[in-house]
Formats: structure tokens, C-alpha cells, sequence
């Protein structure tokens, strides 16, 4: 089967560096998006993966291990506006998306 | 700017009483999605059109029914209301379904059911 693990929910302060990490089982994979989705609006592109490594991209960064199942989105220099729900994506053998949960990351001044 | 338009943006029905929800694109992507999604979920796919050709997900109800009369257009049928379809529906487009492409979201119409 396929599934995604993902915190519910994360706490950090404006101008710090956040990860939120995400773990996941699927007999199958082409890939892993990060989406932002701001409360009440729809999800927004952030990041894809399909190698192993690092992808860099202004403040947010996310990092892929398929050996391990295992992502990350780093956010550097926090921001007020980034409080919104991280959705960890699994694209699986048929590309069809797999949702995880969100985590609902609240930023703090 | 091309973008994914939802009308509209909230809509109140009463239980039993037919909805449409309505989506155009002008992103002439090829691909267009309806999710589901509940306070505090993950986006729960309904179906999706690949050009006219119409995919229907397992779980989803029959109450749930769906018209793409042309690339630009898709509309959401919801035939019968229960108080469980209050949610937000969410409109996506993507290029195709052959390969990792991002899909583009609209702002969704949020569905109260009274």
C-alpha cells in the first residue's frame, strides 16, 4: 500500500529555519511535490523531487531520499506569511498523486 | 494572466437540493481535476478529464457527477446534498497525466450544506 507521515503541526519564529519532514511507503514512485496551502485558498506549487539530493529555490529547499522513503522542506529567514499547511505529495508508478495530511506550520514573532 | 477560475467562490444549498460548481481554465491544459477536501485533510481526488475522455475514482459517490463540455470548461454536479459534502472543492489543470506535472489550482468554492 501507500502511505504518507507527516507532522500535524509545527511551531517556529519569524527569521529562523524550519524542516518539516516527511516519510513514505509506496511500492512505486515518480516523485515527490511540496505544495503551501494558505487557510481557505487552494494549494500552490512549491518543489519537486524524483532524485536524491537537494533542490534549492530562494528561502525553501527540499531534500529527497528514495532509499530511506524519506523528504524534507527546509524554510530559512521565516517569514509571517509562510504560516500555512505543508503538503508532502507522492507521485506514484501510475503518476497519480498521494496526498499526505499537511502540517500546519505557525510562525511566531 | 493565465490562471484557474472557480465560481463561485462560496455556495449555500440545502440537503437534497442539486449544485453546480463551475471551473474554467485558461491555460488550455488538457487535464482538469475535482478534489474534495475537508477541514484539516488532504485533497481527496473526485475524478479527472484527460481531453474528453472522463476517469472516475473508485470511492467516489454517485452522487458526484461531472460535464467538461469543451477544454476551457468543467462543472461539478453534486445531485443530492448530504450534510457530509460540505467542503471545499478544489479545481486543478495539468498538461497531461504521462509524466510529473505540476498541477495548477484554483481558489475553490467552499459548500455549505443547510
Amino acid at each position: 500500500g501507500q502511505n504518507i507521515d507527516q507532522p500535524t503541526e509545527m511551531t517556529a519564529t519569524e527569521g529562523a529555519i524550519v524542516q518539516i519532514n516527511c516519510t513514505y511507503q509506496t511500492s512505486g514512485f515518480n516523485g515527490l511535490f511540496w505544495y503551501q496551502q494558505h487557510a481557505g485558498e487552494a494549494p500552490t506549487f512549491l518543489s519537486y523531487n524524483v532524485l536524491d539530493g537537494l533542490e534549492e529555490k530562494g528561502r525553501f529547499s527540499s531534500f529527497l531520499s528514495r532509499s530511506k522513503g524519506y523528504s524534507y522542506l527546509l524554510l530559512k529567514e521565516l517569514q509571517m506569511k509562510d504560516s500555512a499547511s505543508y503538503l508532502c505529495v507522492l507521485l506514484d508508478s501510475n503518476y497519480q498523486l498521494i496526498w499526505g495530511a499537511g502540517t500546519k506550520l505557525i510562525i511566531k514573532p | 494572466d493565465a490562471m484557474v477560475i472557480q465560481n463561485p467562490r462560496y455556495q449555500v444549498t440545502q440537503f437534497g437540493k442539486p449544485v453546480t460548481l463551475s471551473c474554467s481554465q485558461t491555460l488550455n491544459h488538457n487535464v482538469m481535476y475535482w478534489y474534495q477536501q475537508k477541514s484539516s485533510q488532504a485533497p481527496k481526488l473526485l475524478f479527472h478529464y484527460y481531453d474528453k475522455d472522463f476517469n472516475n475514482e473508485a470511492d467516489t459517490p454517485d452522487n458526484f457527477q461531472s460535464r467538461r463540455p469543451n477544454t476551457s470548461f468543467c462543472f461539478l454536479d453534486i445531485r443530492s446534498p448530504g450534510l457530509g459534502d460540505a467542503a471545499m472543492y478544489l479545481c486543478a489543470t495539468s498538461t497531461s497525466t504521462g509524466g510529473p506535472e505540476t498541477q495548477y489550482f484554483g481558489p475553490g468554492t467552499r459548500l455549505l450544506v443547510l
